[in-house]
């Protein structure tokens, strides 16, 4: 079946620590992005690819980096100068303008936790 | 003033009711109109879509889009506890971004 694996569903990190969240769809969508969910706080988007070699900024990429090597894969890593990286990271992903859907397919996320 | 507002509830009904979710809206080039389901501890999944105004509906869950007022609803009817979750609105303008703006999500829970 088809679909977006995030992995580790539950990842602790040291201060200081840098750390990487997987991300991986099989739905041949070009476009996939990254998002942290805060209690109260919505989805607030962090970084955003449309296709492969290329990413954006969303609101609030400080603290964090991307790569885009292949259609199927967007890492995020999570570096020692995001101050408060407790949070719950939900990957995304979506097919380009003009095919049948429109909207987002979402990983099952990933819970990170500061230790 | 956020792109979307969405009340963050939390919204307690019984059984059965029905529920009348909303968000409002700023931007008039939004022309995609999304209802993502949330539970806990789970990424969202897509509930309802729709394009420009109208409605749709789809078993016990209807979306309405208003645009000339910037607002979207979305009802369920015959509430169920397994409706329990978190709803989340989002919307894009046409064109070929994909990027969403989501509201900040309506925590429903329903009461056997």
């Amino acid at each position: 079946d088809g679909g977006i694996t995030q992995s580790p569903k539950y990842l602790f990190r040291k201060e200081g620590q840098n750390v990487t969240l997987s991300c991986e769809q099989n739905l041949n969508h070009d476009a996939m992005y990254w998002y942290r969910q805060d209690p109260g706080q919505g989805l607030r988007l962090i970084y955003y690819s449309q296709i492969v070699n290329d990413f954006q900024k969303g609101d609030i990429a400080e603290g964090y980096s991307v790569s885009r090597e292949k259609k199927e894969s967007f890492p995020l890593t999570v570096t020692s100068a995001q101050k408060n990286p407790t949070a719950f990271y939900l990957c995304a992903s979506s097919s380009r303008e003009g095919k049948a859907n429109y909207g987002y397919t979402f990983g099952s996320g990933t819970r990170l936790t500061v230790v | 003033q956020k792109e979307v507002e969405q009340d963050p509830g939390p919204l307690s009904v019984p059984e059965g009711a029905i529920v009348s979710l909303n968000c409002t809206y700023s931007n008039s080039a939004f022309q995609y109109f999304m209802w993502y389901r949330q539970y806990s501890r789970k990424g969202p999944e897509l509930l309802m879509y729709t394009y420009s105004s109208g409605n749709k509906e789809d078993g016990r869950f209807t979306a309405q889009v208003d645009k000339s007022s910037k607002y979207i609803s979305l009802f369920i009817r015959d509430s169920q506890p397994s409706d329990s979750a978190t709803y989340l609105c989002a919307m894009r303008e046409y064109g070929n971004t994909g990027k969403l703006i989501f509201g900040q999500g309506t925590t429903l829970q329903v009461k056997p």
